[in-house]
């Protein structure tokens, strides 16, 4: 079973600049989220898919980022324009609930994303 | 509001001795509680999750409602495990979070 992909793994941008993340979860997989792990925090969820509806975005900065997930497949976060404090690792993950729940989440590699 | 705390950032035992990671949480409701575990150059991935009350690699976590805790538990650790581990939690709704992670380093 292929895992979830992400890319790019790297990104490095100046401030002001946009930047987008790709993220393509496990077939079948319902759920996807996307969270943002500063440096010595644990991941904070930024939102929350199910199938291509959002069911949680409340901790996404809405001025600046922006998700999306067409079909019900694949997914990308954008920030524009990106701040010094956005500088973090963005990770993927995705689970297979159709209905909602606490599930097992299986993780990308993430993208490290670092702004000047 | 949830929240999951883990109060030591470090932890460093030698191999063979007995390994607590300590975990709480602040949930109104029924909690989903998962530990999650980062080994070095790979992704972040399920240790184990209570309501599968599994022991995985050795390691057990039993949940605590009083004193809303999830600590994990290892007899007897070995080099491999050392590692960052994070605790979850999960609401009803399926919204998850983590807390801040403790760095295992188990010595030879």
């Amino acid at each position: 079973e292929a895992g979830v992909a992400q890319s790019p793994r790297y990104k490095i941008i100046e401030k002001r600049q946009s930047v987008a993340f790709w993220c393509n979860p496990i077939s079948g997989h319902a759920t996807l989220y996307w969270y943002q792990q500063i440096l010595g925090q644990g991941p904070k969820l930024l939102i929350q898919f199910q199938n291509n509806g959002v069911v949680d975005d409340s901790q996404l900065p809405k001025d600046r980022f922006s998700a999306e997930r067409l079909k019900g497949v694949d997914s990308t976060l954008k920030i524009q324009p990106a701040k010094l404090e956005d500088s973090a690792v963005y990770l993927c993950a995705s689970s297979f609930s159709q209905i909602g729940g606490a599930e097992t989440q299986y993780f990308g590699p993430g993208t490290r994303l670092l702004v000047l | 509001a949830q929240r999951v705390t883990q109060p030591e950032k470090l932890l460093s035992v030698f191999k063979g001795a007995p390994v607590e990671l300590k975990c709480n949480y602040s949930y109104s409701g029924s909690p989903e509680l998962f530990w999650y575990v980062q080994y070095s150059r790979q992704r972040l991935q399920l240790l184990l999750r209570h309501i599968s009350r599994e022991s995985i690699k050795g390691f057990t976590a039993d949940l605590n409602k009083g004193e809303t805790s999830f600590h994990l538990k290892k007899p007897f650790a070995q080099e491999e495990d050392s590692a960052m581990y994070y605790c979850a939690l999960a609401s009803n709704a399926g919204k998850s979070t983590f807390g801040d992670g403790t760095t295992l380093t188990v010595k030879p």
